[in-house]
């Protein structure tokens, strides 16, 4: 299946800092990406949707000031984690659609794991 | 957006088939059935989809009632390396094509 990589794979870093994450589809172009974050033991949320030059479109109650969404490219989304703070410790996930459609497959990355000390 | 209900967690012996069932009663004509797995601290693997008939990969097969009211995924031969949470995923009928995860079956695998 297609390939999507996250980067970092895992982060720590001081409260009040700012953490960006990559996610790169490395042989395919992705016109839209999402972005998910999963606490322990609990199932993915998804935060946000992610279109190629254009503003992301975020889901209920996910502040869009404080996770920044950049998909400048076909192949690259970034999110930033601003003024990170404890409670925004967690495994955050990035998924590409891979073809034309909702039929199209939805192909994951590794997950970044953050931890705000 | 169709809600799915899953069992939360399954057993099953290694080298036996797996069925994990999927209750999908409010799902539209459009919409089709997705289903993923999580490895611990891992993305999501995508298995197989369908819409109404049954399918079958190298995975696993997926064979959904005639109503489309519920669905089942079959691993046919077990491994321990299975051992995983397995969303059923009901698909939005949107342009957007996003997933929403429910709470998934945890399917542990035993020797």
């Amino acid at each position: 299946g297609a390939v999507v990589s996250q980067h970092p794979s895992w982060v720590i870093c001081k409260s009040g800092t700012s953490v960006k994450i990559e996610c790169r589809s490395l042989d395919f172009q992705a016109t839209t990406m999402f972005w998910y974050r999963q606490f322990p033991k609990q199932s993915l949320m998804l935060m946000a949707t992610s279109n190629e030059g254009s503003k992301a479109t975020y889901e209920q109650g996910v502040e869009k000031d404080k996770f920044l969404i950049n998909h400048a490219s076909l192949t690259l989304s970034t999110l930033t984690v601003t003024s990170a703070h404890p409670e925004d410790s967690s495994f955050y996930i990035c998924s590409a659609r891979s073809g034309l459609g909702y039929t199209g497959e939805l192909f994951f990355g590794e997950g970044s794991r953050l931890t705000v000390l | 957006d169709a809600k799915t209900t899953q069992p939360p967690s399954m057993d099953c012996a290694e080298g036996r088939a797996a069925n994990l069932p999927c209750n999908h009663s409010t799902i539209s004509g459009n919409e089709y059935v997705y289903w993923y797995r999580q490895i611990h601290s891992q993305g999501p693997q995508y298995i197989i989809h369908g819409l109404k008939n049954n399918e079958t990969n190298e995975m696993a097969s997926l064979i959904i009632t005639e109503d489309r009211k519920s669905s089942t995924l079959i691993l046919p031969h077990a491994t321990l390396r299975d051992t995983a949470v397995y969303y059923c995923i009901a698909r939005l009928s949107s342009n957007t094509g996003k997933l929403i995860f429910g709470q998934g079956t945890t399917l542990q695998v035993k020797p």
